[in-house]
């Protein structure tokens, strides 16, 4: 059975610096890794899709990168800004169920000006 | 584009009734899923549906079922409603059913049973 893992579970950094999310999963027999947003209250915003032949994925100041072998992924936010500050959620779709995204229970984000 | 629109936005129900959310999927997309999260916890699967046919389901007891019509929206229907159905409820629809299809979510519906 697939299980996801985040830590930490909340982060606290002020604004301009340079942070990295971390996930890690139990089976590494994927078809790929999704990084979301969450802001409170709301649905899930997709950042990043890296699929399993992929090492990493990049849009703006964000980096995801994935070690299938390892079972882990991480994500970099460059230049974090108060408006980053959300719930970040990492997803694997397994080959074993592929119907599904088995979601970790999330980092709580927090930008200090 | 319209993207996936769920209602209503929010609702509270008393325990042992019964309860109906919408979604509609993005435009172009054939394929929806629900999943169920509680506060504080990621979302957890509850099924899928495919050209109006339920084509995966999680760990969740028959009371939760669903449909899916011909213009490929869908709704949840939970039945005998428990204290622990409080949570938000998400919809997202992808392209298709292949794994590589990214989902796109909606902003869900939160749920309250008293």
């Amino acid at each position: 059975k697939q299980e996801v893992t985040q830590i930490p579970a909340a982060l606290s950094v002020p604004e301009g610096e340079n942070l990295v999310l971390n996930c890690s999963f139990t089976d590494s027999a994927i078809y790929n890794l999704q990084w979301f947003r969450q802001d409170p209250g709301k649905g899930l915003t997709s950042l990043l899709l890296i699929q399993s032949s992929q090492r990493e994925q990049t849009s703006g100041r964000l980096n995801a990168s994935l070690d299938k072998s390892s079972g882990r992924s991480t994500l970099y936010i460059a230049a974090s800004q108060p408006g980053d500050s959300a719930t970040y959620l990492c997803a694997v779709r397994g080959i074993q169920g592929a119907q599904k995204l088995v979601f970790g229970q999330g980092t709580r984000l927090t930008i200090n000006p | 584009e319209t993207g996936v629109t769920q209602s209503p936005t929010h609702l509270i129900k008393t325990r042992g009734q019964q309860v109906t959310l919408r979604c509609s999927s993005q435009s172009g997309h054939n394929t929806v899923s629900w999943y169920q999260q509680a506060l504080g916890q990621g979302p957890q699967f509850i099924f899928q549906y495919y050209r109006e046919e339920e084509n995966g389901r999680g760990n969740f007891p028959p009371r939760f079922s669903g449909l899916q019509f011909p213009n490929y929206s869908s709704e949840l229907n939970v039945n005998a409603l428990e204290l622990d159905d409080s949570a938000l409820y998400l919809c997202a629809s992808s392209l298709s059913d292949s794994p590589n299809s990214p989902l796109h979510f909606g902003n869900g519906t939160r749920l309250t049973v008293t």
